[in-house]
């Protein structure tokens, strides 16, 4: 079945340093790939998609390119910031329509 | 647009008991979805109703839980003869199939459900 993988955390940072969360999917036909983030607290947030190959998602500062010949969403931010330390979720939508999230890496930014 | 609402925010309980999670979603959205999310896990996929039609149940949903729609708008899910391994947080998300970005599943804030 379909399913995501995500590298797993915490991944602790200073700020403004760059950021690399890997998230790879297996999927039948060509789902539609997302980025959720968890603050602390708080409920699940939309923070950017892209719905087909080569597609950028970007929100925030953050980016993430679906790349279909590697099964890949790569989150990326050039310069982190404390208020972004959260859990982020990739994710993907199949013929299903139903989410299918990764486990989910714990992002901590220090000062 | 007073997005996804759950109620209880937290609700306690001991083994054995019942207990029901309410959601409102976002008002005229058709599909309403329930997911279940334990400690250092992304959420997982419970169940989901077009209007006031289940469409689909995971096989995570056991015969002790029940969703309902009644009509169309709020949702229930409850848990009968509670255990501990249903410690969690129940999250329900809404979305339209009107407009672009249909896709987007818009999240309520969560039950979390512990079990003593």
């Amino acid at each position: 079945g379909d399913s995501v993988t995500q590298m797993e955390g915490p991944v602790t940072l200073s700020e403004e340093a760059f950021l690399t969360i890997n998230c790879t999917y297996t999927a039948t036909g060509y789902p539609s790939l997302f980025w959720y983030v968890q603050y602390p607290g708080e409920g699940l947030q939309l923070l950017l998609k892209a719905t087909k190959a080569d597609d950028k998602g970007s929100n925030k500062g953050f980016e993430a390119t679906y790349r279909k010949e590697t099964t890949s969403f790569h989150l990326e931010k050039g310069s982190v910031q404390v208020s972004d330390s959260a859990v982020y979720f990739c994710a993907l939508i199949g013929n299903t329509g139903k989410l299918i999230f990764g486990q989910g890496t714990t992002l901590q930014v220090k000062p | 647009d007073t997005g996804v609402s759950q109620n209880p925010r937290h609700k306690i309980t001991k083994r054995g008991q019942n207990v029901t999670f309410r959601c409102d979603p976002i008002s005229e959205h058709n599909r309403l979805y329930w997911y279940r999310q334990t400690l250092g896990q992304g959420p997982e996929f419970l169940t989901y109703f077009q209007n006031e039609a289940q469409l689909e149940k995971s096989r995570l949903l056991s015969d002790r839980f029940s969703a309902e729609r009644p009509k169309g708008s709020f949702s229930t899910l409850e848990i009968q003869r509670t255990e501990q391994g249903d410690s969690a947080m129940y999250l329900c998300a809404s979305r339209t199939l009107k407009t672009s970005p249909g896709w987007e599943q818009f999240f309520g804030p969560g039950t979390r459900l512990t079990v003593l």
